[in-house]
């Protein structure tokens, strides 16, 4: 079965700090990974993807196939980084993402 | 360009009733995707086509749910004899194809509360 975990349901720091948010997989084969972000009453929307290996707004994020995870990573939070994040997977042949129940990262000033 | 659009934004239903939820892709999308999202969770997957091709409903979670996308652009979500556990946030997002490349893009969702 596919799921996805996100272990934290809230996150704070403060601004200018590392920040972390924890996401692990469980599926068999060779999954697409992805982070989707959605701001305060906006739309969900990608923030990135693993086939990509890029680094948007600051952030990036390593699929590590060993541990099954796919923690997102900034070295430096801002503020307009708070937000609710959530981690996705996409498998076997199939198009549907399958999400995780999201952390709310909140970045204080 | 515009985004995907949904209607109505707010639904608010009695228990026992009917509800039609309309998604608008963005134009030329050939994959459109409905999924619910309930307080506090994650989208979870309904439903998928290919054009106006249902192929994949496993993610229904009963026969009072229908969907339809009969002309391969607009999609309605019917829900029959709704039931508080209806109760969520009904997402619509389009694909510009199916594939690894194709990133799917997200409406703002209905809110559907059955009292």
């Amino acid at each position: 079965a596919q799921r996805v975990t996100q272990p934290e349901k809230l996150l704070s720091v403060f601004k200018g700090a590392p920040v972390e948010l924890k996401c692990n997989y469980s599926y068999s084969g060779s999954p697409e990974l992805f982070w989707y972000v959605q701001y305060s009453r906006q739309r969900l929307q990608l923030l990135l993807r693993h086939i990509s290996r890029e680094s948007i707004k600051g952030f990036t994020a390593d699929l590590n196939k060993g541990e099954t995870s796919f923690h997102l990573k900034k070295p430096f939070a801002q503020e307009e980084d708070s937000a609710m994040y959530y981690c996705a997977l996409r498998g076997g042949g199939s198009e549907k993402l399958v999400f995780g129940k999201g952390t709310k990262l909140t970045v204080n000033p | 360009g515009a985004g995907v659009s949904q209607s109505p934004r707010y639904k608010v239903a009695k228990r026992g009733q009917d509800v039609a939820l309309r998604c608008d892709p963005i134009s030329g999308h050939v994959s459109l995707f409905w999924y619910q999202q309930a307080l506090g969770q994650g989208p979870e997957f309904l439903t998928y086509f290919q054009n106006e091709a249902q192929l994949d409903k496993s993610g229904l979670p009963s026969d009072r749910f229908f969907a339809e996308r009969p002309e391969g652009s607009v999609s309605t979500l019917k829900i029959q004899r709704t039931q508080q556990e209806d109760s969520a946030v009904y997402l619509c997002a389009s694909s510009q194809q199916e594939g690894r490349k194709y990133e799917q893009y997200f409406g703002p969702g209905t809110r559907l509360t059955v009292t």
